[in-house]
Order: C-alpha cells, then sequence, then structure tokens
C-alpha cells in the first residue's frame, strides 16, 4: 500500500487528453513538499517528466503539464502519443515518514 | 551529460549483504546529492536513501538499519550497502542524481538499473 494514491490504470486515443492524479495527505502532498513526475517505459529506467509540481525539465514537450492541489495532484498529457504508453509515477516528500515517498504507480495505455 | 552505471553482483545469498557500486561519469559528484531507489520485479518504486557530495546521508526509515550509503569523489562513485537480505530485497535497483530546492528532492538522472536477485 502505497503512501500515494494513484489509480492503476488509464487509457486514451492518439491526440486526446488525459489526466493522472496522485492523492495524498497533509504530512507529504498537502504540506509545503512539492510533488514529482517520473515515467518509466518498458523496460527502461524512470526518467523526470514533471519536477517542482509543473516545473519541466529541458527535452520534455509542454503536452506534459502538472499541477497541485490541497492533498492531490495531476499530471495531464495532451496530444496523446503512442510513445506516451508507460507507467507513470508521483514522488514527494513525507514529512512524518522522513522520506521520499512514490505513489503506486500509473499504467497508460494507449489505444 | 550526467550519466550513471550501477555495477555488481547480480546475486546475493540470503542473509548477507549487498553491495553496489553506482559510477558517474560526463560530471563530478561535488555539488549534489545522490540516491538509491529500488523496484522489485513488476512493482513500484522505494527511495532507499541519499547521501550528499560532502559525506552526509538519509536513509529511509524502513530500511535504516541495514543500509549504508558512502561515497569516493576521487573516483565519482558513490555505493549501497544492503546487509541481511531476504528474497524481499530482490529488485532492479537504481543509482540517481538527486536536486534538491525548497526541502523538495527529486532524481535526474537515473542508471540504467542493475536486477539483484537474493537466493536462500
Amino acid at each position: 500500500q502505497s503512501v500515494l494514491t494513484q489509480p492503476p490504470s488509464a487509457s486514451g486515443t492518439p491526440g486526446q487528453r488525459v489526466t493522472i492524479s496522485c492523492s495524498g495527505s497533509s504530512s507529504n502532498i498537502g504540506g509545503t513538499n512539492n510533488v514529482h513526475w517520473y515515467h518509466q517505459l518498458p523496460g527502461t529506467a524512470p526518467k523526470l517528466l514533471i519536477y517542482s509540481n509543473d516545473e519541466r525539465p529541458s527535452g520534455v514537450p509542454d503536452r506534459f503539464s502538472g499541477s497541485k492541489s490541497g492533498t492531490s495532484a495531476s499530471l495531464a498529457i495532451s496530444g496523446l502519443q503512442p510513445e506516451d504508453e508507460a507507467d507513470y509515477y508521483c514522488a514527494t516528500w513525507d514529512d512524518s515518514l522522513s522520506a521520499v515517498v512514490f505513489g503506486g504507480g500509473t499504467k497508460l495505455t494507449v489505444l | 551529460q550526467v550519466q550513471l552505471q550501477e555495477s555488481g553482483p547480480g546475486l546475493a545469498k540470503s542473509s548477507e549483504t549487498l553491495s553496489l557500486t553506482c559510477t558517474v561519469s560526463g560530471g563530478s559528484i561535488n555539488g549534489y546529492y545522490w540516491s538509491w531507489i529500488r523496484q522489485p520485479p513488476g512493482k513500484g518504486l522505494e527511495w532507499i536513501g541519499y547521501i550528499y557530495y560532502r559525506g552526509s546521508a538519509n536513509y529511509n526509515p524502513s530500511l535504516k538499519s541495514r543500509v549504508t550509503i558512502s561515497l569516493d569523489t576521487s573516483k565519482n562513485q558513490f555505493s549501497l550497502k544492503l546487509t541481511s537480505v531476504t528474497a524481499g530485497d530482490t529488485a532492479v535497483y537504481y543509482c540517481a542524481r538527486s536536486l534538491y530546492a525548497s526541502g523538495s528532492i527529486w532524481f535526474d538522472p537515473w542508471g540504467q538499473g542493475t536486477l539483484v536477485t537474493v537466493s536462500a
């Protein structure tokens, strides 16, 4: 059972907009801690997608955007492409656990 | 650009110590935090701990009693030791550069990962 809750799966067709949620609590997302998102293509290492809630590293398309509100965060992917099919993880610091915590991951399928 | 590569035995015996090294190339280990993260087969990610280039470390409380992360700045490497391993420690182990701002830490880039299997 992960500290951060993500839907196990999500799907969309090419060109669609999909969102993936990440729900936490006052000791992690709801505090002053920023949320980060990673994606993991099959058989590869995770890669940073969004940091500090809504910042994109260089090289990440602006189709990807992040937001945070209260004790939840969201990742939005617009103009869905087949190569977006991957596992997506949110992460943040938890003040109570004194640890980095990850969501359980969301498997995105592009239909 | 910075690249990370994990190395070490792919097999560890139950109750023994797992040891891995991460070699950083294309940049210096100085100035950053460096982390280990693991992923059991078919499961999610678990942060193990990080070390600051000046030597201070912070570990996941769930693993703290068994984990040591150290670094060798002369070799641009940092290492992980996990003692008293069990089958539950079987995972792909990733090393990653850790960026820290405003009390928040994130990982970029990651190494390719190395699978460590714990056998009886």
